[in-house]
């Protein structure tokens, strides 16, 4: 089955400790990308990777690093968690083809993250 | 920047009726791809629609339709015969063609629909 996982689903750490969400697609997509939601600001955007070693920032960046050592593979790394990172994460997927599978972005299940 | 901009926090509709959504966005663009997706109480994130700025004709999947006003830089989302499983939250979606924005969705802030039996 096509799918994005992320691991964990849930979380709940205290300010400071380090800690690593994981993303993992099973349909060979070039583009991934990291989205935090809060309500009343709808998803925004994180990181983002092209590729394999080819990643940018978003429109959140700060406080968040990311990696792409693998084409299926891409962590979310919070060095240093602080309260206001208390969010849900989506993890999301696309390819690098033509026509409507390119724009079409799959979603990951989310990550609940409470930072105290 | 793009921004894109739900006004509705929240609608509700009568099941069997029909509920429109409201989307405005602001971009420089004129080559851009708008999607509307639905997140169930399940937190998933589910494409509903999606439209080609360039393409003058309104998309519609079944039950769903826009209403793509290109000048005025809106995208409403119409539902037809409301179903209690259209109960969600959704969102307005913006993405840039081309370059290399293909990883970057810019969403609005939401629209909780709630369908009364």
């Amino acid at each position: 089955e096509a799918q994005v996982t992320q691991n964990p689903r849930y979380l709940i750490t205290v300010t400071g400790k380090k800690l690593t969400v994981t993303c993992s697609q099973n349909m060979n997509h070039e583009y991934m990308s990291w989205y935090r939601q809060d309500p009343g600001l709808g998803l925004r955007q994180i990181y983002y990777s092209m590729n394999v070693e080819v990643t940018d920032k978003g429109d959140v960046p700060e406080g968040y690093k990311v990696s792409r050592k693998e084409k299926r593979n891409f962590p979310l790394i919070l060095e240093s968690p602080s309260p206001n990172q208390t969010s849900l994460y989506f993890c999301a997927s696309s390819p690098h083809t033509s026509g409507r599978a390119r724009e079409t972005q799959y979603f990951g299940p989310g990550t609940r993250l409470l930072v105290l | 920047a793009q921004t894109v901009t739900q006004s509705q926090p929240e609608m509700s509709v009568q099941e069997a009726e029909t509920v429109t959504l409201s989307c405005t966005y602001d971009t420089s663009e004129s080559d851009y791809y708008l999607f509307w997706y639905k997140q169930p109480p399940s937190r998933q994130m589910i494409l509903v629609i999606r439209q080609e700025a360039y393409k003058q004709q309104n998309a519609t999947e079944n039950r769903f339709s826009v209403n793509f006003q290109k000048a005025a830089k809106s995208f409403s989302l119409k539902i037809s015969d409301s179903q209690l499983g259209d109960a969600a939250m959704y969102f307005c979606a913006y993405r840039r063609a081309g370059g290399t924005s293909y990883g970057k969705l810019t969403f609005g802030q939401g629209t909780i629909l709630t369908v009364h039996p």
